[in-house]
């Protein structure tokens, strides 16, 4: 089967820096994706690795191994507006599968 | 701006009802897809469609059908509404041979079945 795990919760304050762990078992690989949710809206994409590595973008910051089948999503000098959940997704090539979430709470 | 709309917010139907929810993007987009989002589930692809005329099955297909008659919009069918199906939908639309995989996703369905 298809399967990423990522872990449900993690707390944080402001201005500290989290990793957001995703593993995953999938038939087929292109790419890890990252998707940020408030409560109430729609996901938004914020970063997609191909290639192993790590690819920044301001204050966050992706990471991939292919060969242990993980990535983690970095986030640096939290804010409070950083609160939301975040989702890593695999495309499989014939598929995407999401994983479950992490809810992120940063804390003043 | 990348703009996905989805035809209702939110939306109460009763067992056995067909419903149709509506996706459009506004970026000629060819990928275009239908999520359902659950607590600690997170999305699990219903359908997806690479072309007009064209969907594929995704982990949850049962219970649903979809429909791409133009390129721009993407329409999802439950043909007999069950409670078990009470959930948001989310649709998404991504450019085909774009190399970051970037789904723009619709603001979502709540879906309620009675």
């Amino acid at each position: 089967g298809q399967s990423l795990e990522q872990p449900s919760e993690v707390t944080a304050v402001e201005g500290a820096i989290v990793q957001i762990n995703c593993t995953y078992q999938t038939s087929g690989f292109y790419g890890l994706s990252w998707y940020q949710q408030h409560d109430g809206g729609a996901p938004t994409f914020l970063s997609y690795n191909a290639l192993d590595g790590l690819e920044e973008t301001g204050r966050f910051s992706s990471f991939l191994s292919r060969s242990d089948s993980y990535g983690y999503l970095l986030l640096q000098e939290l804010q409070m507006k950083d609160s939301a959940s975040y989702f890593c997704a695999v495309h499989g090539g014939q598929n995407f599968v999401f994983g479950p979430g992490t809810r992120l709470s940063v804390l003043p | 701006d990348v703009k996905v709309t989805q035809s209702s917010r939110y939306l109460v139907k009763r067992t056995g009802e067909k419903v149709f929810l509506e996706c459009v993007q506004d970026m000629d987009h060819e990928n275009m897809f239908w999520y359902r989002q659950d607590p600690g589930l997170g999305l699990r692809l219903i359908y997806f469609s690479y072309d007009v005329k064209m969907k594929e099955k995704g982990d949850i297909p049962e219970g649903y059908s979809v429909s791409r008659e133009k390129k721009e919009r993407f329409s999802l069918i439950l043909e007999s509404a069950s409670t078990n199906q009470t959930s948001m939908y989310l649709c998404a639309s991504s450019l085909e041979g774009a190399n970051t995989d970037t789904q723009y996703f619709g603001p979502g369905t709540r879906l309620t079945v009675l």
